[in-house]
């Protein structure tokens, strides 16, 4: 079946480092591919996205571009910031309305 | 602001209780989904609803029930509850998820505690 698996975490850094948080995924079909954000006490919010083999999804200065080569979907940011703090979840589409999910990777960023 | 909303925010219920977790859409998709997030679990699908039609039901505890009356409203019914039903519950709705390549929008969640 369709699965994830992406780096378990906790991440800690320090602001303004570097992030990367790997994503892979299982190569059945054409999935689309998705990053999504949750902050403390709130549900999930859609981060960025790729539909298709070499697109590459960005918002709010993280970027992910979709590798059909190597199955990934790489999470990465410049420069990371304080507010960036929260829990990050790699996911696939597939068929029959399912979205599936990494198990998230919580990153915490020190001032 | 997401435009799925819950209400509560906040539940907590004896095992012999019944309640309902309300959730709310105001983006005219036509899919709306029950989520179950417990702590270092991976997220767990609960239900499915496509136009107000149960699409997929992942063999869920009958103590769960849900009901989708038009497509912009979603309820879970809850009745005697165990401790570990203790969990995070999401709410989330798409435009139209057959192919799964609509992105899902998430509410909030109702943090439930069984007591």
């Amino acid at each position: 079946g369709n699965s994830v698996t992406q780096m378990e975490g906790p991440v800690t850094l320090s602001e303004e480092a570097f992030l990367t948080i790997n994503c892979t995924y299982t190569a059945t079909g054409y999935p689309s591919l998705f990053w999504y954000v949750q902050y403390p006490g709130e549900g999930l919010q859609l981060l960025l996205k790729a539909t298709k083999a070499d697109d590459k999804g960005s918002n709010k200065g993280f970027e992910a571009t979709y590798r059909k080569e190597t199955t990934s979907f790489h999470l990465e940011k410049g420069s990371v910031q304080v507010s960036d703090s929260a829990v990050y979840f790699c996911a696939r589409g597939g068929s029959n309305y399912k979205l599936t999910f990494g198990k998230g990777t919580l990153l915490t960023v020190n001032p | 602001e997401t435009g799925v909303t819950q209400t509560p925010r906040h539940l907590v219920m004896g095992m012999t209780n019944k309640k309902s977790l309300k959730c709310e859409q105001h983006l005219g998709h036509n899919a709306m989904y029950w989520y179950k997030q417990s702590a270092k679990k991976p997220l767990e699908l609960m239900f499915v609803y496509s136009l107000e039609e149960r699409v997929e039901n992942n063999s869920v505890p009958s103590r769960f029930s849900p009901e989708c009356p038009n497509s912009s409203h979603l309820f879970l019914h809850l009745h005697t509850l165990q401790p570990e039903d203790s969990a995070l519950y999401l709410c989330a709705s798409s435009q139209d998820g057959l192919a799964g390549e609509y992105e899902q929008y998430f509410g909030p969640g109702t943090r439930l505690t069984v007591t």
